[in-house]
């Protein structure tokens, strides 16, 4: 089955600097890769995905990027602001029928923006 | 505010017992996930269904079952709880395959 390795485990980053997450997943066959943010007591919330056709996706400051050859996908987020502070999973989606989907997380990035 | 309804918020019992926790997916949306974390823990997902169907299942005990109705609406039953079975538990609810999941508030669960 599908395996995610996620680094850094922890990331603390000045106000304004740029934060990168980087997300290596095992299943060549896997074809949907999202990004959480997961706030303290709070639920997941998607902030961006990719597929496995596209390279690259960026909405605002928010960019992701996809190699399927090194089977590994980043988040790249730019002039990091207090509030981006939360843990962040990537997960992928397995290859498989259309409509079954195991999603596989990765064990989380907590980054912290300091002012 | 999702759209995706998780009920209980809170659930406090005992070792040994059964509890059922409920999840009201966003309209239209026919695929229901539940998933699992604990303390500081990552996402370990559970077990998928759509339209009814169990689609993909993950580290899902024995313990634990689920099942979509209908209506949409997805239940899953977690018997002869254990400490370990403490965690927070939550639903998400997708249209299709390449739509993003959107997360319910979660139920958390607490076993003493």
């Amino acid at each position: 089955g599908e395996n995610v390795e996620q680094h850094p485990s922890t990331l603390s980053v000045q106000e304004g600097d740029s934060a990168v997450i980087k997300c290596t997943y095992s299943d060549s066959a896997s074809n949907y890769f999202p990004w959480y943010k997961q706030e303290l007591g709070k639920r997941p919330q998607l902030i961006i995905d990719i597929r496995s056709n596209v390279g690259e996706k960026k909405d605002q400051r928010i960019a992701v990027t996809l190699n399927k050859t090194a089977k590994h996908f980043s988040l790249h987020i730019t002039e990091t602001q207090p509030e981006d502070s939360a843990v962040y999973f990537c997960a992928a989606r397995e290859g498989g029928n259309n409509y079954g989907q195991n999603f596989v997380f990765g064990p989380g990035t907590r980054l912290s923006v300091l002012p | 505010d999702s759209g995706v309804t998780q009920t209980p918020k809170h659930l406090i019992t005992a070792t040994g017992q059964r509890v059922t926790l409920r999840c009201s997916p966003r309209s239209g949306d026919l695929s229901v996930y539940w998933y699992q974390q604990s303390l500081d823990q990552g996402l370990q997902f559970l077990i998928q269904y759509y339209n009814g169907e169990e689609r993909a299942k993950g580290n899902i005990l024995e313990r634990f079952s689920a099942q979509q109705f209908p209506d949409l609406h997805s239940e899953l039953n977690l018997s002869s709880l254990e400490l370990g079975d403490s965690a927070l538990y939550f639903c998400a609810s997708s249209p299709g395959q390449y739509q993003p999941q959107h997360f319910g508030d979660g139920t958390r669960l607490s076993i003493l």
